[in-house]
């Protein structure tokens, strides 16, 4: 098992392109959660997915959109991105009902 | 509201010292926190969770319920032990951790 996965491991962007950040995960998961790491500031949640088909905000929404077309993929798009959004970005996904989160290795993103 | 707050950004000791990382929680129910840790080029994992009452690698956490802390003791710290360790609350209503900033130690021969 490849657990979870994350593509691309690096990105540098221009402010106001667009990307998607793509993250996979073979345990057959029902959960599924996008965050952000940032200095001082610990791992905020970005979005999550309790299901296909379905995706909530978490803390710190704005400037994202994400998608849970399949199970076993959930997508992190930056619209225009901008260099707030500079940041380690990482995929985790869990059993429903676990407290156990399983991570991704990470995206690092910098937008200049 | 929950939140987490980890209030040492670096905890800096020698080989063979004791360690405590600092967890306080604010949460109206009742809380389930556990520690995740980072490794150097490694990715976030797992340490322990309350509810187990296990101890991980010679680390230990005892939830105080009075002092709302969680706080990660281990008596006798390795080198091997240096990663980021970060404190995390599950909020049961939604299946969401939320996690403290986060303390980096650093144990030294």
């Amino acid at each position: 098992n490849a657990g979870v996965t994350q593509t691309p491991k690096f990105r540098v962007l221009k402010t106001g392109q667009s990307m998607t950040l793509l993250c996979a995960q073979d345990m057959n998961h029902e959960y599924m959660y996008w965050y952000r790491q940032d200095p001082g500031m610990g791992l905020r949640l970005i979005h999550y997915s309790v299901g296909e088909g379905t995706t909530a905000k978490g803390e710190v929404p704005d400037g994202y959109n994400v998608s849970r077309l399949k199970k076993q993929n959930f997508l992190l798009g930056l619209e225009s991105a901008a260099p707030s959004q500079t940041s380690v970005y990482f995929c985790a996904s869990s059993y429903v009902d676990s407290y156990e989160q399983y991570f991704g290795p990470g995206t690092r993103l910098t937008v200049t | 509201a929950q939140r987490v707050t980890q209030p040492e950004k670096l905890l800096s000791v020698f080989k063979g010292a004791p360690v405590e990382l600092k967890c306080n929680y604010s949460y109206s129910g009742s809380p389930e926190l556990f520690w995740y840790v980072q490794y150097s080029r490694q990715r976030l994992q797992l340490l322990l969770r309350h509810i187990s009452r296990e101890s991980i690698k010679g680390f230990t956490a005892d939830l105080n319920k009075g002092e709302t802390s969680f706080h990660l003791k281990k008596p006798f710290a390795q080198e091997e032990d240096s990663a980021m360790y970060y404190c995390a609350l599950l909020n049961t209503g939604f299946q969401k951790l939320v996690f403290g900033t986060g303390t980096r130690l650093l144990v030294s021969p």
